[in-house]
């Protein structure tokens, strides 16, 4: 059983640049969230993804898009990044809408905006 | 809106020495309580759910209790590698689509 990948680990952009992060679920789950964690900071919700569409989405401008995939794996996009952006990016798997909150993280993007 | 305060903000702590993190939260209706720990570098791992007052959950050294208004990470004898952020976190009963509400976490630190 394959855990929750994250790609890159690290990324450096400038601000105003666009990003897309990568994320590719645990074998069997068919829900993907997206959290940010800024430094000192717990995960803030950004947007969940069920069966290709989103489900449901926390407090984050429309800069902030997804997209999933037939094999549930996910993409977060960033566009015109502001100095704020810079935080870890964490994707989160689960079962059954997020109804079930277990959550399988991977180890986040961590990402700079200079 | 759904809040979750942890306290303290960083522990430390003599291996063996047991003590309790402390997780008050306001939310429109609980539909669960989560613990996880977090190493750095890493994300988040998940440790327990708590669902309605009175309930207990334990592992290893860890055991999570929950009130109306708080839950309790009581750690027993610790160990240098259970040194880690505890996270807490929430479910509205709106159900998953809102995702979870987190704490700032409490960074604890086991020394030898």
């Amino acid at each position: 059983e394959t855990g929750v990948t994250q790609s890159p680990t690290h990324l450096i952009k400038t601000r105003g640049q666009q990003v897309t992060l990568r994320c590719s679920s645990q074998s069997g789950h068919n829900t993907v969230s997206w959290y940010q964690q800024a430094l000192g900071q717990g995960p803030q919700f950004i947007f969940q993804y069920y069966r290709e569409e989103e489900n449901g989405r926390g407090n984050f401008p429309p800069r902030f898009s997804g997209l999933q995939f037939p094999n549930y794996s996910s993409e977060l996009n960033v566009n015109a990044l502001e100095l704020d952006d810079s935080a870890l990016y964490l994707c989160a798997s689960s079962q059954n809408r997020g109804l079930d909150e277990k959550l399988f993280f991977g180890s986040g993007t961590q990402l700079s905006v200079l | 809106e759904d809040q979750v305060t942890q306290s303290p903000e960083a522990l430390r702590l003599q291996e063996g020495e047991s003590s309790s993190l402390n997780c008050s939260y306001t939310v429109s209706g609980l539909r669960g309580l989560f613990w996880y720990r977090q190493d750095p570098g890493k994300g988040p791992e998940f440790l327990f759910t708590l669902y309605s007052a009175g309930e207990e959950k334990e592992k290893e050294r860890l055991k999570a209790t929950l009130t109306k208004k708080e839950s309790f990470l009581h750690i027993t004898a610790p160990k240098p590698e259970d040194s880690a952020t505890y996270l807490c976190a929430v479910q509205a009963s709106g159900g998953g689509a809102d995702g979870l509400t987190f704490g700032k976490g409490t960074h604890l630190i086991i020394q030898p």
